[in-house]
Parts: C-alpha cells; structure tokens; sequence
C-alpha cells in the first residue's frame, strides 16, 4: 500500500514559519489533506485538496504539494499551534482502497 | 452545528466484544459515507473501516478484517463497529469520522471533514 513518510518533530520559534513535509512516490498525483491534533483532542481538518482551507481555519495554514513532497506551511506560528499533524491521501491502487495517513509529525513551538 | 459523538468504549477483558456507537447531528448523515480510525496511546491515527451511504460498500484496512464489523442505521443517523476476540493491542481510542470526496479527471479524493471526540476502548485482564 501507499507510504506517507513525516519527519518525527519540528521546532519553531513564536513568529516564526513553521514547515512540515510529508514525502511519497510521485505525490504530485495525488491530493493530500492534513490534519492538526492538538494533545488530548481529536483531529482537525485544516488543509484539504493540497492547498485549500476549511471554514474557520486561519489564513496562516496554507499546503502545497509538488514533485515526491507535500508541504504543511504554517506562518506567524503561535503557542496555540503546537500539536501533532497528519498527512493523509486516499489510495486507489489495487483491489483494496483507502485512507492512508503519515506517521505524524510533533510540532513543538 | 454538524457533529459526530461516538459511544461505547470501556474496560473489556482480552476474548470480549464491544459494540462502539457514532451519532451524527446537524447534517444529512445518510447523504455521507462514514468512517472509523483508531489511534493507540502515544501512537499515530489508522483508518479502520469506511461504509458507503447506504450500507452497501464497505471497506476494512487490511489488519482490520475478520474480527472488526461496521455497519449503519440511517434512520437513527447511526454508525457502529463490533469488535470481537479483543485483544490488548486493540487498546485505543477509537474515532468516528465523516468522509468528503471530489471526483477529479475520473479519480475520487476523499479526506475526513468531521471528527469525534473518540471512545477509549481499554483491553485488559
């Protein structure tokens, strides 16, 4: 099945741009969403469909993906910000599709 | 204000069954296929099992299948999973999750809009 790969932790300054990739094979083919989990809570959306941002989430989230990797960007970053974030596609591929989720990535600010 | 609550979980004995309940509210829940992920202490989130709107599709991760069960009731805006023959790796929360999707040049994407709170199912002696 399709691998999503996350680096474990990134650190950010308050103010600062926060960064986190999320890599697979020829991802550019593929639409990837994100996910933030802050610690005790459940998940939210905050990126869908590479670049695009649900209601009620800040202009400060923004996703690209091109080539092998997917980019979480997330600027100004607040205490508020840190938590846990998931990449995750849907994988068609095979007799068996489903969602497919990155190992995460702990942001810590 | 849409919202999925899951139910349920609880301390069950390793062999023993569960049956986790997920209500929608303030959406059209049988307009949307539904979903359950698991996420283990101190670990990542892992798609269980998706069901189509009507019940008639339904898919299991493959470490999901044979003692994981999902089904719907629409007309209690209802999902459930039964889990059988638990085991302590089963231990998680479990999340109930509705999915969106696009259809783009003939792929489908699909992504989870909605989450729960999540049920912690605890498997222990």
């Amino acid at each position: 099945s399709y691998v999503l790969t996350q680096p474990p932790s990134v650190s950010v300054a308050p103010g600062q741009t926060a960064r986190i990739t999320c890599g697979g094979n020829n991802l550019r083919n593929e639409h990837v969403h994100w996910y933030q989990q802050r610690p005790g809570q459940a998940p939210v959306l905050v990126v869908y469909h590479d670049d695009e941002r649900p209601s009620g989430i800040p202009e400060r989230f923004s996703g690209s993906n091109s080539g092998n990797t997917a980019t979480l960007t997330i600027r100004w970053v607040e205490a508020g910000d840190e938590a846990d974030y998931y990449c995750q596609v849907w994988d068609s591929r095979g007799d068996h599709p489903g969602w497919v989720f990155g190992g995460g990535t702990k942001l810590t600010v | 204000e849409e919202k999925v609550v899951e139910s349920g979980g609880g301390l069950v004995k390793p062999g023993g069954s569960l049956r986790l309940s997920c209500v929608g509210s303030g959406f059209i829940f049988s307009n949307y296929d539904m979903s359950w992920v698991r996420q283990a202490p101190g670990k990542g989130l892992e798609w269980v099992s998706s069901i189509s709107t009507g019940g008639t599709y339904i898919f299991y991760a493959d470490s999901f299948k044979g003692r994981f069960t999902t089904s719907r009731d629409n007309a209690k805006n209802s999902l459930y999973l039964q889990i059988d023959s638990l085991r302590a790796e089963d231990t998680a929360i479990y999340y109930c999750a509705r999915s969106a999707n696009i259809v783009l040049t003939g792929s489908i994407h699909r992504w989870f809009d909605s989450w729960g709170q999540g049920t912690l199912v605890t498997v222990s002696a």
